[in-house]
């Protein structure tokens, strides 16, 4: 069952525009969400995270909200520039262990 | 200060073998846990270990195992390899305790062919 999902397997946006990527989830037991970039060959990277009982994180042109009544989080990068194509991964860590659960990931391609 | 290390980065096994994937956290890291990425899968959790003890673990098959030494090192072992073994090898670490944000660093990963 997947309990966090990604519905949008890619998105291309224009430099300088906003990316938007979407991240719903069905479980209540997650108290963190967090956001990986994935190169191809590299590991993910972090980027942002938030907890469950925020509603907004900003981190320079990454904004990560959460609408926890609608169990959906979405990440917004602005502006978006080329070097951001990449893939990114929706994580949820489960509230009572050390583990992270996955979304299928959104490869995002920022057009110069 | 130094990432998340993994080794080997490449391996190719054939069928019935074993494999021994090693990662190295990053220094004051006591949390290793490890994932297997696969095409269809995605990104999945296999376990984490805490000093020295498996804390958690995912839903995969008595041939994945794993173990964490003294200095937080850790090895993953699967034992008898399958064809749907191939995959990449993600080991990530983190402070472990509680009340963190959660945020798990990862390494390289181990791309393990099956043939």
């Amino acid at each position: 069952d997947q309990q966090v999902k990604q519905n949008s397997p890619s998105l291309s946006v224009q430099e300088g525009r906003i990316s938007i990527l979407n991240c719903d989830y069905t479980n209540s037991m997650f108290d963190y969400f967090l956001w990986y970039k994935k190169y191809p060959a590299e590991g993910p990277t972090f980027l942002i995270s938030i907890s469950s009982i925020k509603d907004k994180n900003e981190d320079g042109r990454f904004t990560v909200f959460l609408n926890k009544s609608a169990k959906h989080l979405s990440l917004h990068i602005v502006p978006s520039q080329p070097g951001d194509s990449a893939v990114y991964f929706c994580a949820a860590r489960w509230e009572y262990g050390n583990k992270l659960v996955f979304g299928a990931g959104t490869i995002l391609r920022v057009k110069s | 200060k130094a990432g998340v290390t993994q080794t080997p980065r490449y391996l190719i096994k054939t069928r019935g073998q074993q494999v021994t994937l090693s990662c190295s956290p990053i220094s004051g890291h006591r949390s290793v846990s490890w994932y297997q990425q696969t095409p269809g899968q995605g990104l999945q959790f296999l376990f984490e270990y805490f000093s020295e003890t498996q804390r958690n673990k995912g839903n995969f098959p008595g041939r994945f195992s794993g173990r964490q030494f003294s200095n937080s090192r850790s090895e993953m072992n699967v034992s008898t390899l399958e064809l749907g073994d191939s995959a990449l090898y993600l080991c990530a670490s983190s402070l472990g305790t509680s009340g963190g944000q959660g945020i798990q660093y990862f390494g390289a990963g181990t791309r393990l062919s099956v043939l």
